[in-house]
């Protein structure tokens, strides 16, 4: 069982430059996330999709962009890297029901920007 | 929007002692409220949540309480192993969120000591 994968798992950029990290889930789950993890800051909601071709934003969705192209994948963009942006990366996804449920976690993408 | 407080930022137990961890939330309209453990170099992973028309819910050694007048939910571990040590989140979700309607505590890094 797969479950969601992440890649790249680590990443260094140098200001400016650009990247995109791809989330895989292979449990058909309609709900997919990108969150954010800092040290002493929690988990915080970047972008979120509720199904293929839908994206919205979450809490700290600046300098990020998404896309949802197939049910199974979730891509988030960096088109200009700042070191505020170093951070480790979680996907997630949620099956469809009348209540989200359970968060399935990837092991994270660690990205630096220098 | 919600906001969920998380204390203690690091807790230190004894093997085989018990551990507790509390959170609050500002949104009375609030119904899920889910516990996820972090182990390190991994995603999160849920072991334990509850609903609001429930006081305490029990899963072998960990058990989650809720009292909604005050606000307030905690995580209890009881005879506390090796392998409990890892970060462990609270989240809380609102009576209207949708799916980004979980927002995480800051989360609590829980040392079992030899």
């Amino acid at each position: 069982n797969a479950g969601v994968t992440q890649t790249p798992k680590f990443r260094v950029l140098k200001t400016g430059q650009s990247m995109t990290l791809l989330c895989a889930q292979d449990m058909n789950h309609e709900y997919m996330y990108w969150y954010r993890q800092d040290p002493g800051m929690g988990l915080r909601l970047i972008h979120y999709s509720v199904g293929e071709g839908t994206t919205a934003k979450g809490e700290v969705p600046d300098g990020y962009n998404v896309s949802r192209l197939k049910k199974q994948n979730f891509l988030l963009g960096l088109e200009s890297a700042a070191p505020s942006q170093t951070s480790v990366y979680f996907c997630a996804s949620s099956r469809t029901s009348g209540e989200i449920g359970e968060l399935f976690f990837g092991e994270g993408s660690r990205l630096t920007v220098l | 929007g919600e906001n969920v407080e998380q204390h203690p930022s690091t807790l230190s137990v004894q093997e085989g002692d018990s551990a507790v961890i509390k959170c609050t939330y500002s949104d009375s309209a609030s119904n899920y409220f889910p516990w996820y453990k972090q182990e390190l170099g991994k995603g999160p992973q849920l072991i334990i949540d509850i609903r609001s028309n429930v006081g305490e819910k029990k899963d072998q050694r960990i058990a989650v309480t809720l009292n909604k007048t005050a606000k307030h939910f905690s995580l209890h571990i009881t005879e506390t192993q090796p392998e409990d040590s890892a970060v462990y989140f609270c989240a809380a979700r609102g009576a209207g969120g949708g799916a980004d309607g979980l927002t995480f505590g800051k989360g609590t890094h829980l040392i079992i000591q030899p």
